[in-house]
């Protein structure tokens, strides 16, 4: 009864390092979405898969990069870390795009 | 520009009373709106989602109600309960999904 798993739970880089953020879902979903949330902010879309083989940006796509591996798996990539993409980053899936969101637990990521 | 304001300042009720709390939106024309509950540390959880033509939905203590004319969802709890306490945010699903910055419940014993 796993849902949504993100990979790792926490992180610290340093600027400039570059990392994988990992998302599977068990549930059969067709969309996944990549979100970060900010105090004060909410959460701000980064990056959606619709469905299997697509990609679109989201609100804040810059700096990031994301991997529609197969229908379970959605990763998102920082290539070269900044401290402003420190935050709390959530993974979701959905049957569809505009259906009820499954999170994950978040993935806390620091950025020195 | 699209925008979806919650208060963002917290709501402190008395356990026992209704909480009531309030999503603006403009520039959407939303299919339809949710409303998530997050507790601190965790993932949002789904609650109640309600369609563009319904006025109004119900579950346990739960009730939402969607004015399209006015571009607003209310979100009641009654009879609060200390285990009531989180942020809610609510989500609105147009050709993207928006979520607002959502209220911080605080219901007191």
């Amino acid at each position: 009864n796993a849902g949504v798993t993100q990979t790792p739970k926490f992180q610290v880089l340093k600027t400039g390092q570059s990392m994988t953020l990992q998302c599977a879902q068990d549930m059969n979903h067709n969309s996944m979405y990549w979100y970060r949330q900010d105090p004060g902010m909410g959460l701000r879309l980064i990056y959606y898969s619709a469905s299997e083989g697509t990609t679109d940006k989201g609100e804040v796509p810059n700096g990031y990069n994301v991997s529609r591996l197969n229908k379970r798996e959605f990763s998102l990539r920082l290539e070269s870390a900044a401290p402003s993409q420190t935050s709390v980053y959530f993974c979701a899936s959905s049957l569809t795009v505009q259906n009820i969101q499954y999170f994950g637990a978040g993935t806390r990521l620091s950025v020195l | 520009s699209q925008k979806i304001e919650q208060n963002s300042e917290a709501l402190n009720i008395q356990e026992g009373k209704t909480a009531t709390l309030t999503c603006n939106y403009t520039n959407y024309s939303p299919a339809y709106l949710q409303w998530y509950r997050q507790d601190p540390g965790r993932g949002p959880v789904f609650l109640l989602l309600i369609r563009e033509n319904e006025k109004e939905k119900r579950k346990e203590r739960l009730k939402v109600t969607f004015d399209t004319t006015l571009k607003q969802s209310l979100f009641h709890i009654t009879a609060s309960q200390p285990a009531d306490s989180a942020t809610y945010l609510c989500a609105l699903a147009s050709n993207k999904f928006y979520f607002g910055s959502g209220t911080k419940l605080n219901v007191k014993p």
